[in-house]
């Protein structure tokens, strides 16, 4: 398995509220992604870098920002949380030279009441 | 925008049934494809991918997929599932020579086992 880890596994929070999710890897995989996977939509890609501070949006950014200031480390902010962010949170990985292969972590599981 | 059809939400099989999920792709050219299985509360591992070459393709836990491109299909199958087999499976996209820029799935189909 490929050395990836998110925090918190599971969060509970309040609507308006900040919200941080961690993705770390130990692979020294250039490439990061954040998805969320919603009942009947799958995944969808949320932002993705392809380096340390080189960031892209994906298909349903709004509401959210990253930041990478680590190659080991992707952080995913919900500036002010609201109830429809609930979902699941996965970062996956990928490496250059083979960029479409995308491996996943294990998941964060967010309720925003 | 390339995108990704999975037909069926659910799909229950017998315990040493055959299986079949579809998958349809939409895209001008040959995509990157890809399965992967997800279990309850697991994050998402890949199964198999196809990029080129030949067109029956074989991946872990005995499945393989089919790429026709005459169907815009990537038809996951397997001879005979075990009761381990039930999860959520997603077919996934990239467009050729990127992907880099992320992966368009599926919606996804339930398996489930029945004994």
């Amino acid at each position: 398995d490929a050395g990836i880890t998110q925090s918190p596994r599971h969060k509970v929070t309040e609507t308006g509220t900040p919200v941080t999710l961690r993705c770390h890897q130990t692979e020294n995989h250039r490439y990061m992604y954040w998805y969320r996977q919603d009942p009947g939509h799958g995944l969808r890609l949320i932002h993705y870098s392809y380096g340390v501070k080189d960031t892209d949006k994906g298909e349903v950014s709004d509401g959210y920002s990253v930041s990478r200031s680590k190659t080991e480390d992707f952080l995913l902010t919900l500036e002010s949380a609201t109830s429809s962010q609930t979902s699941v949170y996965f970062c996956a990985i990928s490496e250059p030279t083979s960029p479409e292969t995308q491996y996943f972590g294990p998941g964060t599981r967010l309720l925003v009441l | 925008a390339q995108s990704v059809t999975q037909p069926d939400i659910h799909i229950t099989v017998s315990e040493g049934a055959s299986l079949e999920l579809r998958c349809n792709y939409s895209y001008g050219a040959t995509p990157y494809l890809f399965w992967y299985v997800q279990s309850p509360g697991q994050g998402l591992q890949l199964l198999l991918k196809y990029f080129s070459g030949d067109t029956l393709v074989q991946g872990i836990k005995g499945f393989e997929a089919e790429f026709k491109r005459s169907q815009s299909s990537f038809n996951l199958r397997k001879p005979s599932v075990h009761w381990s087999d039930a999860a959520e499976y997603f077919c996934a996209v990239a467009v050729l020579g990127g992907g880099a820029d992320g992966l368009t799935f599926g919606k996804g189909t339930h398996l489930i086992i029945q004994p």
